[in-house]
């Protein structure tokens, strides 16, 4: 099974509607990562979580990261076709309290996002 | 500043041959890593260099090898390429300020396509 579960796989709006992609991991995570990618190109930067209970927000994008830093969550109210992609959480996941994950995030499989004008 | 950048952008090899990529990072960076995605397996991280030394690595054969200059660029190379090395090579790069998780920085990527 997967170190780092997003959910849904595909999301499918019409414009105009909020979205919400879950990212859920069975260990603690250190850091979490949201990225947004466009089919064969590289991934940008959306934001980074780090404390329980942190919430961040860009424009129409919210992410908030669980009090137990096992889950985050990525809200897109309104949604408009430049939001289309795929949104993708990477995180740091040690495989001890005191361990390092030097410059190694584990990733989800993706949301692939299709908003319709 | 100029982001990430990765050459070349595509490239065609036949099987068994080798293959080496590059990756230059933001300037001020020292920490660079690879990542391959693939449809099937996703993003996996590859390896990750700092100051000239591999520090972690990920679960792939010793044909996968990597690694990094003095100016912080590094290059991955590929040798007796499988067709299951077909892929798209992603590099990031990061401050790497002491042992905090740093904000990873991709660049646009190498596509791999072995025949």
């Amino acid at each position: 099974s997967q170190e780092l579960e997003q959910s849904p796989q595909s999301l499918i709006v019409q414009e105009g509607k909020n979205l919400t992609i879950n990212c859920t991991s069975s260990k603690t995570l250190y850091g979490l990562y949201w990225y947004k990618q466009k089919y064969g190109e590289g991934l940008i930067f959306l934001m980074m979580l780090q404390k329980g209970g942190e919430e961040k927000s860009h424009e129409k994008i919210t992410a908030k990261l669980d009090e137990k830093k096992q889950q985050s969550s990525l809200h897109i109210t309104a949604s408009q076709p430049s939001h289309a992609g795929i949104y993708l959480c990477g995180a740091d996941i040690r495989s001890n309290a005191g361990g390092t994950s030097y410059g190694k995030l584990t990733f989800g499989q993706g949301t692939i996002l299709t908003v319709h004008p | 500043k100029a982001g990430v950048t990765q050459t070349p952008r595509y490239l065609i090899k036949t099987r068994g041959q080798q293959v080496t990529l590059s990756c230059s990072p933001i300037s001020g960076h020292r920490s660079v890593s690879w990542y391959q995605q693939t449809p099937g397996q996703g993003l996996q991280f590859l390896f990750e260099y700092f100051s000239e030394t591999q520090r972690n690595k990920g679960n792939f054969p010793g044909r996968f090898s990597g690694r990094q200059f003095s100016n912080s660029r590094s290059e991955m190379n590929v040798s007796t390429l499988e067709l299951g090395d077909s892929a798209l090579y992603l590099c990031a790069s990061s401050l790497r300020v002491g042992t905090s998780t740093d904000t990873q920085y991709f660049g646009p990527g190498t596509r791999l396509t072995v025949l």
